[in-house]
């Protein structure tokens, strides 16, 4: 089974730039999370998707930060412009429910931003 | 609001040295209960998950973790770590109607070869 793919893995820009970053999820998934993780601490949520609905995007800073899942499947992220504070690594993750029972919350590599 | 902590934030053991680190969170419903592992430069991966059933669940790498209810806890263990699981362990939970994770902010652990 194929995982979580994003990309692109690593991303440097200057402030005031812009960046989009993409995501596919495990094929089935209906929830799809964007979470941010900055060095050093846990993944933050930023936006959380169930099929092409939002249900969670309150740490989601709107002013800058925007996310879609048209169709119910992939998922941009972008951030426009960025701040020095946005370098971070974005975790793109889906959860589907196990043919035994509960949802578990599988993880992408990651998209690595570096502002300058 | 819901929360999980992870009161070791960094933890230096030897080689054969046996693993304990804790996990508390603060939800009364019913809860899934999850520990991921982070190698250095690597993604996220999942070692252990507890649904129901028996608490003490086993993962992959030699790694348990235990589901005490009454103390809103689920700490993971290793008797004999090695240098291999040097990484930064998250706890996390799923709660609520939303399919919502939460996640503790992580346990950095180097094992000294």
């Amino acid at each position: 089974e194929a995982g979580v793919a994003q990309s692109p893995r690593y991303k440097i820009i200057e402030k005031r730039q812009s960046v989009a970053f993409w995501c596919n999820p495990i094929s089935g998934h209906a929830t799809l999370y964007w979470y941010q993780q900055i060095l050093g601490q846990g993944p933050k949520l930023l936006i959380q998707f169930q099929n092409n609905g939002v249900v969670d995007d309150s740490q989601l800073p709107k002013d800058r930060f925007s996310a879609e899942r048209l169709k119910g499947v992939d998922s941009t992220l972008k951030i426009q412009p960025a701040k020095l504070e946005d370098s971070a690594v974005y975790l793109c993750a889906s959860s589907g429910r196990d043919r035994l029972s509960g949802n578990t919350i599988y993880f992408g590599e990651g998209s690595w931003l570096t502002v300058v | 609001a819901q929360s999980v902590s992870q009161h070791n934030h960094h933890v230096i053991l030897s080689e054969a040295a046996s693993l304990e680190l804790g996990c508390n969170y603060s939800y009364g419903g019913t809860v899934n209960l999850f520990w991921y592992v982070q190698y250095p430069g690597q993604h996220l991966q999942l070692l252990l998950k507890y649904f129901s059933g028996d608490p003490l669940v086993k993962g992959i790498k030699g790694f348990e973790a235990e589901f005490i209810k009454s103390k809103f806890s689920f700490n993971l263990r290793k008797p004999s770590v090695q240098w291999s699981d040097t990484a930064e362990y998250f706890c996390a939970v799923n709660a609520g109607n939303f399919n919502k994770f939460y996640f503790g902010s992580g346990t950095k652990l180097n094992v000294k070869p």
